[in-house]
């Protein structure tokens, strides 16, 4: 069966630290990759994806991400963290042509200003 | 371009009631997704709806059961409703092309059983 692993379950840093969050998924086919994030009070928003290419992806807000398929790992970077970027992460896997999307169970994201 | 939206916000019901869930999806998407997301965890998938059928479900009983009208917009119903349903419920809309399974989630409805 399908499963997402990410094993930080919360970080905290300050603000201009720079943030590595891990995901790990097992499965052998060829998939798609996402990380989401829920901002306070706010509805799950795509950050960034890859469905094949460039394996490191860029998203919104200054994050990236890079798939390493030997690893079966897509984690999350941010060079220098802002106050605005606490939330929740969710890394999400899907196999390509499938219809839904697997969820790891987040991490949560506390930046100090 | 409207987004996904979902009605009610929050829902308080007690065990053994019934409720439905109602989800207004993007703009020109055709496919809806429906998401349980429990306290402290990631969103588990339900089901989907394409073109008004039931296209995958995911480990979840008969009780919990979809519809998807010709506008697109899908309503989850659950039945004989048990205090582990309370949870956010998520519906997410996508417009599948080659493949790529892009979702775009709505606020999700908050559900407490009492």
């Amino acid at each position: 069966a399908q499963s997402v692993s990410q094993h930080n379950h919360h970080v905290i840093l300050s603000e201009a630290a720079s943030l590595e969050l891990g995901c790990n998924y097992s499965y052998g086919g060829t998939v798609n990759l996402f990380w989401y994030v829920q901002y306070p009070g706010q509805h799950l928003q795509l950050l960034l994806k890859y469905f094949s290419g460039d394996p490191l992806v860029k998203g919104i807000k200054g994050f990236e991400a890079e798939f390493i398929k030997s690893k079966f790992s897509f984690n999350l970077r941010k060079p220098s963290v802002q106050w605005s970027d606490t939330a929740e992460y969710f890394c999400a896997v899907s196999q390509t042509g499938a219809n839904n999307l697997f969820f790891g169970t987040g991490t949560r994201l506390t930046v100090i200003p | 371009e409207t987004g996904v939206t979902q009605s009610p916000t929050h829902l308080i019901k007690t065990r053994g009631q019934q409720v439905t869930l109602r989800c207004s999806s993007q703009s020109g998407h055709n496919t809806v997704s429906w998401y349980q997301q429990a306290l402290g965890q990631g969103p588990q998938f339900i089901f989907q709806y394409y073109r008004e059928e039931e296209n995958g479900r995911g480990n979840f009983p008969p009780r919990f059961s979809g519809l998807q009208f010709p506008n697109y917009s899908s309503e989850l119903n659950v039945n004989a409703l048990e205090l582990d349903d309370s949870a956010l419920y998520l519906c997410a809309s996508s417009l599948p092309t080659r493949g790529y399974n892009e979702q775009f989630f709505g606020p999700g409805t908050r559900l407490t059983v009492l």
